[in-house]
């Protein structure tokens, strides 16, 4: 099915650990984004992406790397996980920035840092 | 930074009626697009209705319709004739090359 994957669904890390969060979508869209939901909070963008090679940062960007060297993958990495890092992040994907025909998102991750 | 603003944290709505849910937010861009995003309790982000700002007319979408008030940066989504499954956290989120959130209001659905 085309959409937007991400892997894994559950990540528990220990404090200072580092760890790659991926995303990978099907549909060639040029855009690709990073959010991190908290509890009580709305999704916050981390890092985005207009096209293959092109990263920038969002409004949450400390402590979190990204590249994109493939028009299908944005990898989200994280440097040396603080319990601050615990959230549940998503990965978006569209056709452009400004979301002409809407925003896919894949199924999120749930990250514990312990 | 542009803003959104969800004014209501919950809101509750007999099944079979209809609900308005409120949104403002703060730009200085000019081409735009709003989106309502449902996340159930699977987390899953699935899109509602999207409205591109250039149009005045308001989007609809089956039992869901915007009311759209540009100059004011009103952005409300009203869900008419309300199911059980609509029960869900709803953002409204605009897109101005970036889709920016709000924090969400949580629909109650009684049946």
């Amino acid at each position: 099915n085309a959409g937007v994957t991400q892997t894994p669904k559950f990540q528990v890390l220990k404090t200072g650990q580092s760890m790659t969060l991926q995303c990978a979508q099907d549909m060639n869209h040029e855009y690709m984004s990073w959010y991190r939901q908290d509890p009580g909070m709305g999704l916050r963008l981390i890092h985005y992406s207009v096209g293959a090679g092109i990263t920038d940062q969002g409004e949450v960007p400390n402590g979190y790397n990204v590249s994109r060297s493939t028009t299908e993958d944005f990898p989200l990495r994280l440097l040396s996980a603080a319990p601050s890092q615990t959230s549940v992040y998503f990965c978006a994907s569209s056709y452009s920035g400004l979301g002409v025909y809407g925003y896919t998102f894949g199924s999120g991750t749930r990250l514990t840092v312990v | 930074a542009q803003t959104v603003t969800q004014s209501q944290p919950e809101m509750s709505v007999q099944e079979a009626e209809t609900v308005t849910l409120s949104c403002t937010y703060d730009t200085s861009e000019s081409d735009y697009y709003l989106f309502w995003y449902k996340q159930p309790p699977s987390r899953q982000m699935i899109l509602v209705i999207r409205q591109e700002a250039y149009k005045q007319q308001n989007a609809t979408e089956n039992r869901f319709s915007v009311n759209f008030q540009k100059a004011a940066k009103s952005f409300s989504l009203k869900i008419s004739d309300s199911q059980l499954g609509d029960a869900a956290m709803y953002f409204c989120a605009p897109s101005y090359g970036k889709l920016t959130f709000g924090q969400g209001t949580i629909l109650t659905v009684h049946p």
